[in-house]
């Protein structure tokens, strides 16, 4: 089993549609989850960053973590073409080492 | 917010050259950098931790001769592909933790990446 595990999708939404986005991890040492976008040819880029479990909510975005369950979700509101790209969840324990997921691959169609 | 730039985006070198990858934190110190590689629809493989000051840590399998890391100063890393070779054609990125000493809770910032073509 993977440590992280994620869906690659592809995802495919009408623009305005509420995109859920999970990954599920068998590591209980993990601590601090990421939520990363990837444009194509790009680095990933930051989006939610958070460490205990329940909701963090940041504009449109909302990130879920039940720890107990073992499974990280994200939430994308009132989704936009310009949304669309490569999510990455991303999660560590106490050191410094990320564990990434392979990746969503979202298109928001205008 | 934090930023981290990198530089070349793209190089295309022939086999047998070396090709050096600059990463810079432009608004924070970083005395720890770490350096991924990224193959085609695969997500981000560590390669290694560059720390300043002292030896990078290389993870298994990395070859440590081949990619050279130097971290010379607290906003610069850089890592040199010694004698490239095809395979060695990747998307190579690196990343930083925001706060200085703070690593352990710190998220990773990413530069934008450099595409390595080796023929």
């Amino acid at each position: 089993q993977k440590e992280v595990e994620q869906d690659p999708g592809p995802l495919s939404v009408p623009e305005g549609a509420i995109v859920s986005l999970n990954c599920t991890y068998s590591n209980s040492a993990f601590q601090y989850f990421m939520w990363y976008r990837q444009y194509s040819r790009k680095g990933p880029e930051l989006l939610m960053y958070t460490y205990s479990s329940g909701n963090k909510e940041d504009g449109r975005f909302t990130a879920q973590v039940d720890k107990s369950s073992k499974y990280i979700s994200l939430f994308i509101r009132d989704s936009q073409p310009s949304d669309s790209a490569t999510y990455l969840c991303a999660m560590r324990s106490s050191n410094y080492k990320l564990t990434f997921g392979k990746g969503t691959l979202l298109t928001v169609n205008p | 917010g934090a930023v981290v730039s990198q530089h070349p985006s793209r190089v295309i070198c022939k086999s047998g050259t070396s090709v050096k990858i600059e990463c810079r934190s432009l608004d924070f110190q970083a005395t720890t950098m770490f350096w991924y590689r990224q193959f085609p629809k695969q997500s981000l493989m560590l390669m290694a931790t560059s720390n300043e000051g002292s030896k990078a840590t290389y993870e298994q399998g990395v070859e440590k001769d081949k990619f050279l890391i130097n971290h010379a100063s607290l906003t610069l890393s850089t890592l040199t592909v010694t004698s490239a070779h095809p395979e060695d054609s990747s998307f190579y990125i690196c990343s930083a933790p925001e706060a200085r000493g703070l690593i352990y809770n710190s998220p990773l910032h990413f530069g934008n990446g450099t595409r390595l073509t080796v023929t």
